[in-house]
């Protein structure tokens, strides 16, 4: 059974166009992250939601929002996607505190044209 | 800055020989690591963790080793099966920066027939 669940897997979005990815879990764990991940490297954290409560990394671009609207829902907002934004987005979850194992989605595709 | 690396980017072996993959990281302050297996199109899959006061953990077919002297973690597979074909990634959580983790680079793992 899925625990995380992200829709769509595959998106397509041209250059400037407003995006939504979203992101569902059925653990009821109350940290939800968001990675980008590009071509043959490593997850790259954007931010993450503790509750309600909403971490962005120094370095993640404005361009990039999230909205976590209860528990189990979060959506990552691209403004307006550069070429450089095509990746993988990967969505997590972790029961915190202790232990720290984030369970992953199965990620969004994400092409800009 | 401090952070996760890997050793090795690519390796190899015959199909029913073990595996070891490592990782060196530089931030002695970690107490928690990781490993995760990603397959191609997929988000990234727990394998096994462990705990800094801790230096080795079993699973089923897989063993993390840690030294904390030099600051190198392992993960050895056995019996590697074409199935463990994937990229593996290594995780660190610094002890006080709850709820994050840094990944290294990975390892393309490729099992011969």
């Amino acid at each position: 059974d899925a625990m995380v669940i992200q829709n769509p897997r595959y998106q397509v979005t041209q250059f400037g166009k407003p995006v939504t990815l979203s992101c569902s879990q059925t653990l009821n764990h109350n940290v939800m992250y968001w990675y980008q991940q590009k071509s043959s490297q490593a997850p790259k954290l954007l931010f993450h939601y503790y509750d309600k409560d909403f971490n962005n990394e120094a370095d993640t671009p404005d361009n990039f929002q999230s909205r976590r609207p209860n528990t189990s829902f979060c959506f990552l907002d691209i403004r307006s996607p550069g070429l450089g934004d095509a990746a993988m987005y990967l969505c997590a979850t972790s029961r915190d505190p202790d232990p720290y194992e984030q369970y992953f989605g199965p990620g969004t595709r994400l092409t800009v044209t | 800055g401090e952070s996760v690396g890997l050793h090795l980017p690519t390796l190899s072996v015959q199909e029913g020989d073990n595996s070891i993959i490592n990782c060196a990281y530089s931030n002695s302050a970690s107490d928690y690591f990781i490993w995760y297996k990603q397959e191609s199109g997929k988000g990234p899959q727990f394998i096994i963790d462990i705990r800094s006061n801790m230096d080795k953990r079993q699973g089923q077919r897989v063993t993390v080793l840690l030294n904390k002297t030099v600051k190198h973690l392992s993960l050895q597979i056995a019996a590697t099966q074409p199935g463990d074909s994937a990229v593996y990634f290594c995780a660190e959580n610094l002890k006080g920066s709850a709820r994050q983790l840094t990944f290294g680079s990975g390892t393309q793992l490729t099992v011969l027939p």
